[in-house]
């Protein structure tokens, strides 16, 4: 059983079109986040929902968009995509108040912008 | 702002014994976490510590001083599939988020 599963794991794509990406956990968490990781391997921190509400909202541009649905869901969508757009995409789940704080990452989503 | 520092790279032997360091500013601090991410794939939870000490998890340990900012991941009997990076994020805020420091890629050797 997948506990974070992304789709699709692969997007390539031209300038300026407009792209979404799904995330989905089964293992009951109330917090979803989205992290970028650069072709340095950086791994930023975009967004992150807890129980449906935005708690993070990192220095990102308006471009990008998220939406949760319900717990178990964290979609982004990405207007206009530019090249810089180009990274790996993580999705992660976590129970906010837990000891730990342990985050479960989905596979990643690699989007290339031509 | 927050910031992390920790090598960029380290190189060791099979069987070997390898640290790597962390340092930490930030505010709001709750702790400070290892992740493990392999080429391709998706950072992994190693260890999290939220006092000072030494916490072991089979072949790694991990060690934090909140009064120095500093932890760090201690990996024992490396093997080859330890190749990978690995991240040390903090915790913090009100939203516990976590902060990841650029990485270090280990590279053990046979």
């Amino acid at each position: 059983d997948t506990a974070v599963s992304q789709t699709p794991k692969y997007l390539v794509t031209q300038m300026g079109n407009d792209k979404s990406i799904k995330c989905e956990q089964n293992l009951g968490h109330d917090t979803m986040y989205w992290y970028k990781q650069d072709s340095k391997k950086f791994l930023k921190i975009m967004f992150s929902y807890n129980n449906k509400e935005l708690i993070i909202n990192e220095t990102v541009p308006n471009r990008f968009s998220p939406k949760s649905p319900d717990k178990a869901h964290l979609n982004l969508h990405i207007n206009s995509l530019e090249l810089g757009d180009s990274a790996v995409y993580f999705c992660a789940s976590s129970q906010l108040t837990s000891g730990s704080g342990e985050q479960y990452f989905g596979p990643g989503t690699r989007l290339t912008v031509t | 702002g927050q910031s992390l520092e920790q090598p960029s790279e380290v190189t060791a032997v099979e069987g070997a014994i390898v640290q790597i360091n962390c340092t930490y500013q930030t505010s709001g601090f709750y702790g400070l976490s290892w992740y493990q991410q392999h080429d391709g794939g998706a950072p992994t939870f190693l260890s999290y510590n939220a006092l000072d000490g030494l916490e072991e998890t089979g072949r790694f340990s991990s060690f934090l001083s909140r009064s120095d900012s500093y932890g760090y991941l201690l990996l024992q009997e490396l093997q080859m599939k330890d190749s990978a990076s690995y991240f040390c994020a903090v915790r913090e805020g009100s939203a516990r988020q976590l902060t990841f420091g650029s990485g270090t890629q280990l590279t053990v050797l046979p």
